[in-house]
């Protein structure tokens, strides 16, 4: 069975801190996916990064940095100089299966970043 | 521009009323889901459809009800056994059956209880 772990369930900062939010994952699948989504406060679920399960290359955009660690099974999400609009919730996502079928979400981590 | 309609925004229910939701999509996406999120929680899987004329369970189907008789559409109802519906719901869609490819979000339909 596939799982998702995201332990913090709320991080407060102030603004232009630095803040990591947690992802670990559980999976059988030799080929998989992983993916962060955003939810700001109007609700919908924002897209931010895919990554695959062969390739291990840290991303960087802008503010918004990602180090995928297969050895540890994590999936980490770096904000840095964080603002005010980064305030959501964030979701760490796990597919696998041979046609992505087992799509499983993390509980979320609510992020506050404040004045 | 291609995306996801969910509609209506807000809905509200009266006690023993089916309600639908409807979730249209113009993205040719094979796959289509339907998730609850109770305030302050995670996403629960209701149903999904992978192809037309054919969708799966969820973790929480009891209650809900759905069609996809179109590749664009996939409503769902939420039926008068489903005793605790006031929740907020989202559908979402991804193209082609492969692992790597995201799921792409509607705006979501907030439904209350009368």
């Amino acid at each position: 069975a596939q799982k998702v772990t995201q332990a913090q369930t709320e991080i407060s900062v102030v603004e232009k801190e630095d803040v990591t939010l947690d992802c670990v994952y559980e999976t059988r699948d030799t080929t998989y996916y992983l993916f962060w989504y955003k939810q700001p406060p109007s609700g919908e679920l924002v897209f931010l990064i895919r990554r695959n399960s062969f390739d291990e290359q840290n991303e960087i955009s802008g503010r918004y940095s990602w180090n995928f660690q297969k050895s540890t099974s994590s999936f980490n999400f770096t904000i840095t100089a964080s603002q005010v609009v980064d305030s959501a919730v964030y979701f760490c996502a796990l597919s696998g299966g041979d046609y992505g079928q087992n799509f499983v979400f993390g509980p979320g981590t609510r992020l506050s970043v404040l004045p | 521009d291609g995306g996801i309609t969910q509609s209506p925004k807000y809905l509200f229910r009266k006690e023993g009323q089916n309600v639908t939701l409807s979730c249209e999509q113009n993205l040719n996406h094979d796959a289509m889901y339907w998730y609850r999120q109770d305030p302050g929680q995670g996403l629960r899987l209701i149903y999904y459809s992978q192809i037309v004329n054919d969708f799966q369970k969820g973790d929480i189907a009891e209650g809900y009800s759905v069609s996809r008789e179109k590749k664009e559409s996939f409503p769902l109802t939420v039926t008068s056994a489903q005793k605790n519906p006031t929740a907020f719901y989202l559908c979402a869609s991804k193209g082609a059956r492969k692992g790597n490819q995201p799921q792409h979000f509607g705006d979501g339909t907030r439904l209350s209880i009368l």
